[in-house]
């Protein structure tokens, strides 16, 4: 079974240009996650879709950035415009059910640097 | 405020010790806690979790972590520590809404 794959794996943009990442998480789990660690710090959520709906997005920085999920299959997350402090790595994860007890599986991440 | 801490900013040890990373949270009622390693260049990889029980659960990969709810503590150990199992760990709870809340992780350096 394949995991969450992200894609790109890393991504170098100047300030003001617009970047989007893409998640595709573990067939058939409804829920998915953006979370972010920045400059080595904590990772920290962004927010979550069960299916295609934003079940919370309280974690998302400012309306810069857009999170969409069409088709509740794979999703993607637009910053735009990129500032510096928006450089770090973004996570996705994914979980069958979206009940306490189902652990999250991440994918590998992308890499975001903004100069 | 932090909810989860992890003390350590990295953790020596060496190959056939026992090794602990530490994690404490901070939450009223029951916490649903996990950990989660990440190797270079991968991904977070779920290790275990506590959700309720026995308060010493297995994972993968020989890891165990022990549930203390009076010292709030959710430790990480390995009996037998392998050169392999350098890496970086997070520690992690789930909050009623589902996210995760992340410790600020923890660098495990297993020496030959």
């Amino acid at each position: 079974e394949a995991g969450v794959t992200q894609f790109p794996s890393h991504s170098v943009i100047e300030k003001g240009q617009t970047v989007t990442l893409r998640c595709d998480p573990i067939s058939g789990h409804d829920n998915l996650y953006w979370y972010r660690r920045v400059m080595g710090k904590e990772i920290k959520f962004l927010l979550h879709f069960v299916k295609e709906s934003k079940q919370d997005e309280s974690g998302m920085p400012n309306n810069r950035f857009l999170a969409e999920r069409t088709g509740g299959t794979y999703s993607t997350l637009k910053v735009q415009p990129a500032e510096l402090e928006d450089s770090g790595v973004y996570f996705c994860a994914s979980s069958q059910g979206g009940g306490r007890t189902y652990e999250q599986y991440f994918g590998p991440g992308t890499r975001l640097t903004v100069t | 405020a932090q909810s989860v801490a992890q003390p350590e900013d990295q953790v020596n040890v060496a190959e056939g010790n026992p090794l602990t990373v530490k994690c404490t949270y901070s939450v009223s009622g029951n916490p649903y806690l996990f950990w989660y390693v990440q190797y270079p260049n991968r991904g977070l990889q779920f290790l275990l979790k506590y959700i309720t029980g026995d308060n010493l659960v297995k994972g993968s990969y020989g890891f165990e972590a022990e549930f203390n709810k009076s010292q709030t503590s959710f430790h990480l150990k390995k009996p037998s520590a392998l050169v392999s199992d350098s890496a970086l760990y997070f520690c992690a709870r789930m909050d009623s809404s589902y996210k995760l809340i992340f410790g600020s992780g923890t660098r495990l350096l297993v020496r030959p």
